[in-house]
């Protein structure tokens, strides 16, 4: 398994501002992942980060808005850029297991903008 | 496209009662499926998984699941679920070579001494 923090773990930010939200993993892992978890929805995965790459963005996430970086291994950061109420939700960092699917998630990263 | 339907909600069962959550995927191909459950103010975690094999898997807690693949179902079941069991249980998959996880809407199950 692996353990995963975040940072901040909240935060309420004003319209047009970014945030930028830290993941720290206590071992070494190929790919990370970004998730948004708006009020009363699901998961819903932003990008994948790998190590010394560009991010993948899924479908309706661009990179002007959320950009990543993953410097190495055990660190990334998800930043939301020009925000707007729209943009309050939980933001939720995951990594995987080496031989699954399986993914470990960190504690979220609960952003409200006024 | 990808997708997961979790049929309910929100459940609200006493202490002793049975429990089934349901869940649909659509995807014509294999794939891997799981359950996470969140304790209120916890993480995300894993409560089982299938990958092949047994379509009857057994997860932490007394909790199993059942793979009909000829109904896409991943059905979460509980025999007698008790007050700690309240928390919020999301049906994903995995699909092909791709390690993207699609997640469903949530079932919040609140179970009542």
């Amino acid at each position: 398994s692996a353990v995963i923090s975040q940072k901040p773990s909240r935060d309420i930010c004003q319209r047009g501002t970014s945030l930028t939200i830290q993941c720290q993993v206590d071992s070494q892992v190929t790919m990370m992942f970004w998730y948004r978890q708006q009020p009363g929805q699901s998961l819903t995965l932003i990008a994948t980060a790998n190590q010394g790459s560009e991010a993948t963005y899924e479908s309706g996430f661009v990179i002007d808005k959320f950009p990543i970086s993953r410097p190495n291994l055990t660190f990334s950061t998800l930043t939301v850029s020009n925000l707007s109420p729209e943009d309050s939700s939980i933001y939720l960092c995951s990594v995987d297991s080496r031989s699954s699917y399986e993914q470990y998630f960190g504690p979220g990263t609960r952003l409200t903008v006024t | 496209a990808q997708s997961v339907s979790q049929h309910n909600h929100h459940v609200i069962l006493s202490e002793a009662a049975s429990l089934e959550l349901g869940c649909n995927y659509s995807y014509g191909g294999t794939v891997n499926l799981f359950w996470y459950v969140q304790y209120p103010g916890q993480h995300l975690q894993l409560l089982l998984k299938y990958f092949s094999g047994d379509p009857l898997v057994k997860g932490i807690k007394g909790f199993e699941a059942e793979f009909i693949k000829s109904k896409f179902s991943f059905n979460l079941r509980k025999p007698s679920v008790q007050w700690s069991d309240t928390a919020e249980y999301f049906c994903a998959f995995a699909s092909g070579g791709y390690q993207k996880v699609t997640f469903g809407t949530g079932t919040k199950l609140q179970v009542i001494p």
